[in-house]
């Protein structure tokens, strides 16, 4: 089956520096569609970005991924932290149109004065 | 819009007692889905739906857990017989087929079994 890896459990950033989450998958079928999810704190996850196109920048709110279909990855960035960013950060992937996601363990972001 | 609704928002159990929880989807979206996410972890599927017919149940723990959506709209997800590892929220979800595949999630319904 699918699988989703993100790396770090917990970043941390001082506002106003650049934050980096990686995200990497694994899948056996013609993935189409991958996503970040934020979620704050008692709250439902809010679709962030959304991409199916390989090579090609994707931005929202200031954050930005790229799909690389050759490694595998659909990293998450910001050039400069916010301390409203504080949040879960999940990547996922869907198979195919209006299926299931498969997300990963999601990445705990806290931005410091 | 109105967003998905669920509820009830929170409910604590003892093991062996019963719960139903209730969603209702974005209006317009055909396909609804169900995740469960224990704590400090994503959300894991368990079922979803296309109108009222069932595409994706091979997560559910079938003997425990039910799921129906009988007019294609709403949705109500019960588990009989709540166990400890039940304790997790639980997530409701819509999409609409044909166009993005985005899911939208609702508030979720916080479960902890004593």
């Amino acid at each position: 089956g699918d699988s989703v890896t993100q790396t770090e459990g917990l970043v941390t950033v001082t506002e106003g520096l650049p934050v980096k989450l990686n995200c990497t998958y694994q899948t056996t079928y013609l993935t189409i569609a991958f996503f970040w999810y934020v979620q704050y704190l008692n709250e439902a996850p809010q679709v962030l970005l959304r991409s199916s196109t390989d090579n090609k920048r994707t931005e929202h709110q200031g954050f930005h991924a790229t799909l690389h279909k050759s490694s595998s990855s659909f990293h998450l960035q910001k050039s400069s932290a916010q301390l409203s960013d504080s949040a879960l950060y999940y990547c996922a992937l869907s198979e195919s149109y209006a299926q299931g996601l498969t997300f990963g363990l999601g990445t705990r972001v806290s931005v410091f004065p | 819009e109105a967003g998905v609704t669920q509820s009830p928002r929170y409910a604590v159990l003892q093991e062996g007692q019963a719960v139903s929880f209730w969603c209702d989807p974005i209006s317009g979206h055909d396909t609804l889905y169900w995740y469960q996410q224990p704590r400090d972890q994503g959300p894991q599927l368990l079922v979803y739906f296309r109108d009222e017919a069932v595409i994706d149940n091979s997560q559910l723990p079938s003997d425990r857990f039910s799921a129906v959506r009988p007019k294609g709209t709403n949705s109500t997800l019960k588990i009989q017989s709540a166990k400890q590892g039940d304790t997790a929220t639980y997530l409701c979800a819509s999409s609409q087929t044909g166009t993005e595949d985005t899911q939208y999630f609702g508030p979720g319904t916080r479960l902890l079994v004593l």
